[in-house]
C-alpha cells in the first residue's frame, strides 16, 4: 500500500483565491513528521511547512497552512490568497521515526495552475 | 544562509564515461541526502549520509558511488551509467540527529542525460 497519496494529480485555482490540495498517509509508528515540498518548472524543491505528529495545533507558515486531521490521516495544504507564482508541483511527505536523517516518502504530487 | 549548492547545473555523458556530482552545504546540517527524480515523478531517495557514515543504501547499482569527504560536501560518482539513468538528481540535507530541525533543503539539482 502507497504510504502517502495525493489523489489529485491537477488542480486549478483562480488568483487570489484559497486552494487545498489533498495528502492522505498511512503508518503504524506513532512518531513520523509531514512535510509540504514545492518544485516550480526549475526543479528546485523549496520546503513549505512541517507537522510533527505529536503536535498540539495546526502548522501555519505566511500563506501556507497544514490542516491535520490525525485520526482521518490526513494532512492537507492550505494555501490561502493563490498568487501566479504558487504555480507548481506540490509533493506531500512522510519521514517515520525520531531521528532527523532517516528515510522520507514521498506523493505523486499534484500540479496546481493558478488562473490569472 | 540555507543555500544548497550543486555542480554541474547540467551533464551528458556517455555510457562508458566516469563523471562526478558535487553538493556543497555550509548550514551545519549532518544529514546528506541523494535523490533521483524522472520528469513529473516523485524523488526516489538513493543514499543518505548521516554525520558522514552512509546509514541508508537504497539497493542502488554499484555504477553510483556516493561519497562524503567532509560535513560539507558531498559527491556521487558516476560510472557505466545507462540511458535509463537519466534523471534530475537532487541533493539535500538536514539537521540530523534527534534534535533540530526536520526539514531537508534540496539543491537545484543536476540534470543528467545518459547518451
Amino acid at each position: 500500500a502507497q504510504k502517502i497519496t495525493q489523489t489529485q494529480p491537477g488542480m486549478f485555482v483562480q488568483e487570489k483565491e484559497a486552494v487545498t490540495l489533498d495528502c492522505t498517509y498511512d503508518t503504524s509508528d506513532p512518531s513520523y513528521g509531514l512535510f509540504w515540498y514545492k518544485q516550480p518548472s526549475s526543479g528546485e524543491m523549496i520546503f513549505l511547512i512541517y507537522q510533527g505528529s505529536y503536535d498540539q495545533q495546526n502548522a501555519t507558515e505566511g500563506r501556507y497552512s497544514l490542516n491535520f486531521q490525525k485520526a482521518r490521516k490526513s494532512a492537507n495544504l492550505v494555501i490561502s490568497a493563490s498568487q501566479l507564482g504558487d504555480s507548481a508541483m506540490y509533493f506531500c511527505a512522510m519521514r517515520e521515526g525520531n531521528t532527523n536523517a532517516g528515510k522520507s516518502t514521498f506523493g505523486d504530487g499534484t500540479t496546481l495552475t493558478v488562473k490569472p | 544562509d540555507t543555500e544548497v549548492t550543486q555542480t554541474p547545473k547540467h551533464l551528458v555523458m556517455g555510457m562508458t564515461n566516469k563523471k562526478s556530482l558535487k553538493c556543497e552545504q555550509h548550514m551545519g546540517h549532518r544529514a546528506m541526502y541523494w535523490y533521483k527524480q524522472k520528469a513529473k515523478k516523485p524523488p526516489e531517495l538513493m543514499f543518505v549520509y548521516s554525520y558522514e557514515k552512509l546509514s541508508i543504501n537504497e539497493s542502488v547499482p554499484s555504477r553510483f558511488s556516493p561519497e562524503c569527504p567532509n560535513s560539507s560536501l558531498l559527491n556521487l560518482h558516476l560510472h557505466a551509467l545507462q540511458p535509463e539513468d537519466s534523471a534530475l538528481y537532487l541533493c539535500a540535507s538536514s539537521q540530523g540527529g534527534r534534535i533540530g530541525g526536520v526539514e531537508q533543503y534540496f539543491g537545484p539539482g543536476t540534470r543528467l542525460t545518459v547518451t
